[in-house]
């Protein structure tokens, strides 16, 4: 199985300041790169997929980067509506596996 | 709009099985794919498996020997079973639409704890 391994586990950062958060992958997965939003109580939310293509309605400060083993998403300009768990999932091969999440919260 | 909801029993005993059923509306069963996914408490989700669109599935190898996935595309329902459940199979449920690029709509989970 591929393992995908994020970092930071947790991350408190201040309203209008840029985040990054990392994934790193047990081998190639070839830009078959997913990340998502959870708010706590709710269903998780697609933010991107290609590694880098922003999926509909997500607001234009995400943005993800990265190839090969290593991607990121990032986070422009902090708003209090981002306070969330994000996780990476990649679809390069089965099973389909994720991160184990980052914790946003505001400082 | 695209909407997929989960149904089943929140309680299952350990050894028993788990049936769950994935109402979808707002796309057709035989244009996209819905996977099952499943996520305890705290902790990240794992991909449990696929019913494709063409009617044929994936599993988590991990999962495989205790796991089906059927459907009714006449009814717009996606079916999870899984045998010898244990208690750490307890978590949320969650079927996703799966455009095979990421799960671009969740339902809303159902909660399955296992215990006697």
């Amino acid at each position: 199985d591929i393992r995908m391994t994020q970092s930071p586990a947790s991350l408190s950062a201040s309203l209008g300041e840029t985040v990054n958060i990392e994934c790193l992958a047990s081998e190639d997965i070839y830009s078959d790169l997913a990340w998502y939003q959870q708010k706590p109580g709710k269903s998780p939310q697609l933010l991107i997929y290609n590694a880098n293509s922003l999926q509909n309605g997500v607001p234009s400060r995400f943005s993800g980067s990265g190839s090969g083993t290593q991607y990121s998403l990032k986070i422009n300009s902090l708003q209090s509506e981002d306070v969330a768990t994000y996780f990476c999932q990649q679809y390069n091969n089965y099973p389909y596996t994720f991160g184990a999440g980052t914790k946003l919260e505001l400082k | 709009q695209v909407q997929l909801k989960e149904s089943g029993p929140g309680l299952v005993q350990p050894s028993e099985t788990l049936s769950l059923t994935c109402t979808v509306s707002g796309f057709s069963l035989t244009s996209y794919s819905v996977s099952w996914v499943r996520q305890p408490s705290g902790k990240g989700p794992e991909w449990m498996g696929r019913m494709w669109y063409d009617g044929d599935t994936a599993y988590n190898s991990a999962l495989k020997s205790r796991l089906s996935i059927s459907r009714d595309t006449s009814k717009n329902q996606v079916f999870l079973k899984m045998n010898s459940l244990q208690t750490d199979d307890t978590g949320t449920y969650y079927c996703t639409r799966d455009p095979l690029l990421g799960f671009d709509y969740w339902g809303q989970g159902v909660m399955v704890t296992v215990s006697s």
